[in-house]
């Protein structure tokens, strides 16, 4: 089972360039997440999405953008890369949250690690 | 808001001994879940166990075992008979309400080694 596909795994990135992150799952998961992991701090949330065409702000959106055409796919955008970027990038997916354990579970992919320099 | 606060950066265990990671939450919701993921140094973030915040049980998954203490607001990780491949950073995460998006939120992780 292939679970949640992240490309590429490194990628090096001049100032000002743009490049898309690529997450795909095959759990038929509704519910999709990018998070970003900056060194010894937890992962915090850049965007998410609900559904097909439904996306939505997390608590650290600017400088990223994303769609969500399919189920399986969602692409995260960096416009006009910056420094600040540098991170460890993750998307994860869940079924939609509910009363079980089995609903509210997010399953990660293995992370693309960005520099930006 | 809510807030999770995991006090050890670092912790030494000898393989075979038990350990506890612990963990703090702050959350004003009624209902929540509680998550631990394992980081290995190869970067993957993996599920470990799961708990509700009306579970009546603590949850426990193979070694792994949560230790839930609802009035105190802690959610410790307990890992028996530690093996060297247990050496990673562990994340606590909670997620307010149960139903519906809310944003899961990190820790900033807790990172254990594990010694012959």
């Amino acid at each position: 089972n292939a679970g949640v596909t992240q490309t590429p795994k490194f990628r090096i990135l001049k100032i000002g360039q743009s490049m898309t992150l690529q997450c795909a799952q095959d759990m038929n998961h509704n519910y999709m997440y990018w998070y970003r992991q900056d060194p010894g701090m937890g992962l915090k949330l850049i965007y998410y999405s609900v559904g097909a065409g439904i996306t939505d702000k997390g608590e650290v959106p600017n400088g990223y953008n994303v769609s969500r055409s399919t189920t399986e796919d969602f692409p995260l955008r960096l416009e006009l890369a910056a420094p600040s970027q540098t991170s460890v990038y993750f998307c994860a997916s869940s079924l939609s949250p509910g009363q079980g354990a089995r609903e509210n579970i997010q399953y990660f992919g293995a992370g693309t690690r960005l520099s930006v320099l | 808001a809510q807030k999770i606060t995991q006090t050890q950066p670092g912790m030494f265990v000898q393989e075979k001994e038990a350990v506890t990671l612990d963990c703090t939450y702050d959350t004003s919701d009624p209902s929540y879940g509680l998550f631990w993921y394992k980081q290995p140094s190869s970067g993957e973030m993996i599920f470990l166990i799961y708990q509700g915040s009306y579970d009546q049980q603590n949850a426990t998954e193979g070694r792994y075992s949560l230790n839930f203490q609802k009035a105190r607001k802690s959610a410790n990780l307990v890992i028996s008979a530690s093996q060297l491949g247990d050496s990673a950073m562990y994340f606590c995460a909670m997620r307010p309400g149960i139903s519906g998006y809310s944003t899961l939120t990190f820790g900033k992780g807790t990172m254990l080694l594990v010694s012959p």
